[in-house]
C-alpha cells in the first residue's frame, strides 16, 4: 500500500511559521487530503482538510498543487503549546476504502 | 454531544485471555474504524466499517475481529491476546466514506499484554 511521507521531526521557535510537507503520490482521484494534530496521550485531532490550491482556517493553512501528489500544512507563529505530532492523511486507491497513516512529524516548538 | 467513547482506558492482561475493546458514538456517523499506535509510531489501520453489518479489514487485522450490528457502537476483540498486541488502540468515525468528512477519535484504551 503507498503511503504518505513526511520528515520525521522538526523544530523550530515561538512565533516562527512551520511548514511541513507531505508527499502523497498515488493520492486517489477526488479525494481529500486531511491532517491532523496529536498529542501525547490523545487521539488525533482534525486541523485541516483541502483537495487543492490552498486552504486557510483560523489555525492553518493547507497548500497543495496542481499534480496533487504533495501538500503543505503552515502554521502560523508557532507557541509551545504546537508541539505535538502531525499527521496527512489520504485515501489512497486501492479499490477499497482505506485510510492510511503516515510515520507522522513530530514538531518541538522552543521558547 | 459525547463524541467517541472508549471503555476502558487501562486494561492489563495476561497471554491467552480474550477481551473486548468497546467504542460508541453518539454522532450518527457511519464510518467507523479501529487503528492501534506502538510507541514513537503512526497508526495503523486494524477494521473498518462503512454501516451496519459491513466490517473489512486495515493494514493489520491479524489477532483482531470486529462486528458492526448498530450504527452506534463497533466493538474491537483480540480472541487470544499475544504480546505483541500491548499498544494504544484508537477508534474513530466520520460520517460517512463519500463526503470526505473528517474522522473524530476517541481518547484511546491502553493495553498491555503480559
Amino acid at each position: 500500500l503507498a503511503k504518505t511521507t513526511q520528515p520525521i521531526s522538526m523544530d523550530s521557535y515561538e512565533g516562527q511559521e512551520v511548514n511541513i510537507t507531505c508527499s502523497h503520490n498515488n493520492i486517489a482521484t477526488n479525494d481529500y487530503i486531511t491532517w491532523y494534530q496529536q498529542f501525547p496521550s490523545q487521539g488525533p485531532r482534525f486541523i485541516i482538510q483541502g483537495y487543492k490550491t490552498k486552504v486557510t482556517n483560523e489555525v492553518a493553512s493547507l497548500f497543495i498543487p496542481a499534480d496533487r501528489k504533495s501538500s503543505t500544512l503552515s502554521l502560523p507563529r508557532v507557541s509551545l503549546s504546537d508541539t505535538a505530532v502531525y499527521y496527512c492523511l489520504v485515501k489512497v486507491n486501492t479499490g477499497g476504502f482505506k485510510t492510511i497513516f503516515g510515520a507522522g512529524t513530530r514538531l518541538f516548538v522552543k521558547a | 454531544n459525547a463524541g467517541v467513547t472508549q471503555t476502558p482506558k487501562f486494561q492489563v492482561l495476561k497471554t491467552g485471555q480474550s477481551m473486548t475493546l468497546q467504542c460508541a458514538q453518539d454522532m450518527n456517523h457511519e464510518y467507523m474504524s479501529w487503528y492501534r499506535q506502538d510507541p514513537g509510531m503512526g497508526l495503523r489501520l486494524i477494521h473498518y466499517s462503512v454501516g451496519a453489518g459491513i466490517t473489512d479489514q486495515g493494514e493489520v487485522p491479524n489477532g483482531y475481529n470486529v462486528s458492526r450490528s448498530t450504527t452506534e457502537d463497533f466493538p474491537l476483540r483480540l480472541l487470544s491476546a499475544a504480546p505483541s498486541q500491548t499498544s494504544v488502540y484508537f477508534c474513530a468515525s466520520s460520517k460517512d466514506r463519500v463526503s470526505n468528512q473528517p474522522q473524530h477519535f476517541g481518547d484511546g484504551t491502553r493495553l498491555s499484554i503480559l
